[in-house]
């Protein structure tokens, strides 16, 4: 079972590139959702996504764009990276309704020098 | 404004100890409160998941309690072991209309267990 799958996991980016996180979730589920950790906080919500061709944004949306064409896949992109980008990014999926279980990937670390 | 704290921020215990973690949350409308266990480098596990017509559960050495009343929930560890050093994240999930599911993490207590 493959759940969800994060790529990649480690990322190093010049400041002003651009580049694509993939999630990809095999289970059906409605509910996707990207997470940025950092330390000392708590995972923050960047964008969300009920279903496909349907997104929203999080508590920190600046600097990030996602689409979800489809119901396995939610990229996040990144427009311009930025030093203060750098973070571990999660990825999340569940299924819309109540008291259901999230399933998380592994994390990507990203390093914007 | 939906929040969810815990405390203690860091614990260390020594192996074979319990000890118990906190959270309060005011995340509002309530759907349920999941505790998860995140091992240094790896993305959050699931180890309870509470509704609001439960006050505890068990997840063999974990037991989380709910009061909903008061809006607190404990994660209690017995027996503690050395794979359990690790952060500790309590999950507040929203319940109703353009929120439902959105998930409010704390966080979380970060735990060392010591030989």
């Amino acid at each position: 079972n493959a759940g969800v799958t994060q790529t990649p996991k480690f990322q190093v980016l010049k400041t002003g590139q651009s580049m694509t996180l993939q999630c990809a979730q095999d289970m059906n589920h409605e509910y996707m959702s990207w997470y940025r950790q950092d330390p000392g906080m708590g995972l923050r919500l960047i964008h969300y996504s009920v279903g496909a061709g349907i997104t929203d944004q999080g508590e920190v949306p600046n600097g990030y764009n996602v689409s979800r064409s489809t119901t396995e896949d939610f990229p996040l992109r990144l427009l311009s990276a930025a030093p203060s980008q750098t973070s571990v990014y999660f990825c999340a999926s569940s299924p819309r309704t109540v008291n259901t279980e999230a399933f998380f990937g592994q994390g990507t670390r990203l390093t914007v020098v | 404004k939906n929040q969810v704290e815990q405390s203690p921020q860091s614990l260390i215990i020594l192996e074979g100890k319990n000890c118990t973690l906190q959270c309060n949350y005011t995340v509002s409308p309530f759907s349920n409160l999941r505790w998860y266990k995140q091992d240094t480098g790896r993305g959050p596990v699931s180890l309870t998941i509470m509704t609001f017509s439960e006050n505890t559960k068990s997840n063999g050495r974990y037991t989380a309690t709910l009061d909903a009343d008061t809006k607190q929930s404990s994660l209690h560890i017995t027996a503690s072991q050395l794979s359990d050093s690790a952060s500790y994240i309590c999950v507040v999930s929203a319940g109703r209309g353009s929120t439902l599911g959105r998930l409010y993490f704390g966080r979380g207590t970060q735990l060392t267990v010591w030989p």
